[in-house]
């Protein structure tokens, strides 16, 4: 079983959509959840942190659940500058952090 | 404030060079990381220091592979000799603290022909 998965995609949504994905972890004692995201040819950027109350940055909405070992990530009324790939990271133990392949998204005008 | 700074951006070169890629991470963070990533494999973490020590290098590819991180403020990876399949785009990335988010430099693009 893989560390980290993710539903791949692609993520079709029209602009102002809401669009929502999950991953899933295998390390239950993992500590650190995190979204990046990368665009085409780009390193990878830190979008939020993932908190076990859930948390909101803007039109984004981060949620943990422990029980199941899954992360979520919402993102409200979709602009076209949030086509990219997002990608789901925890860390797996010690301070190493395994990457998801990765959820793209693409956003239509 | 400076992110993290990579160099090159890109690298072509035969097989069987000596590759080396540089990196300076944010000032005053104290863990290091390197990762390689390509289609097949996704981002795959290589080694990681902490305060200039290597901590764990098991996702180090083999003997041809090794880091350095001489002092707080640079770190190299060196490939020698290189191999086609070495092909992939490099990112170093630091962090404050070791469960902090981790900052990516943009990466170095490296093609062994």
């Amino acid at each position: 079983r893989k560390e980290v998965e993710q539903d791949p995609g692609p993520f079709n949504v029209p602009e102002g959509a809401t669009v929502a994905f999950n991953c899933t972890y295998s390390n239950s004692a993992s500590q650190s959840f995190f979204w990046y995201r990368q665009d085409c040819r780009k390193e990878p950027k830190l979008l939020m942190s993932v908190y076990s109350s859930g948390n909101e940055d803007g039109r984004f909405t981060a949620q943990l659940n422990r029980a199941s070992q899954y992360i979520s990530l919402l993102i409200r009324d979709s602009k076209l500058s949030d086509s990219a790939t997002y990608l789901c990271v925890v860390n797996i133990r010690d301070y190493k952090l395994s990457f998801g392949a990765g959820t793209t998204v693409t956003v239509r005008a | 404030d400076a992110g993290v700074i990579q160099s090159p951006r890109h690298e072509v070169t035969e097989m069987g060079q000596e590759v080396t890629l540089r990196c300076k991470p944010i000032s005053g963070h104290d863990y290091l990381f390197w990762y390689r990533q390509t289609m097949m494999r996704g981002l795959e973490l290589l080694i990681y220091f902490n305060n200039n020590v290597p901590i764990d290098d098991s996702g180090m590819p083999e003997d041809r592979f090794s880091a350095k991180m001489p002092n707080a403020s640079f770190s190299t990876l060196k490939i020698q000799p290189s191999e086609p399949r070495d092909s992939a785009v490099y990112f170093c990335a630091s962090s404050l603290e070791g469960f902090q988010p981790q900052h990516f430099g943009d990466g170095t693009r490296l093609s062994i022909l």
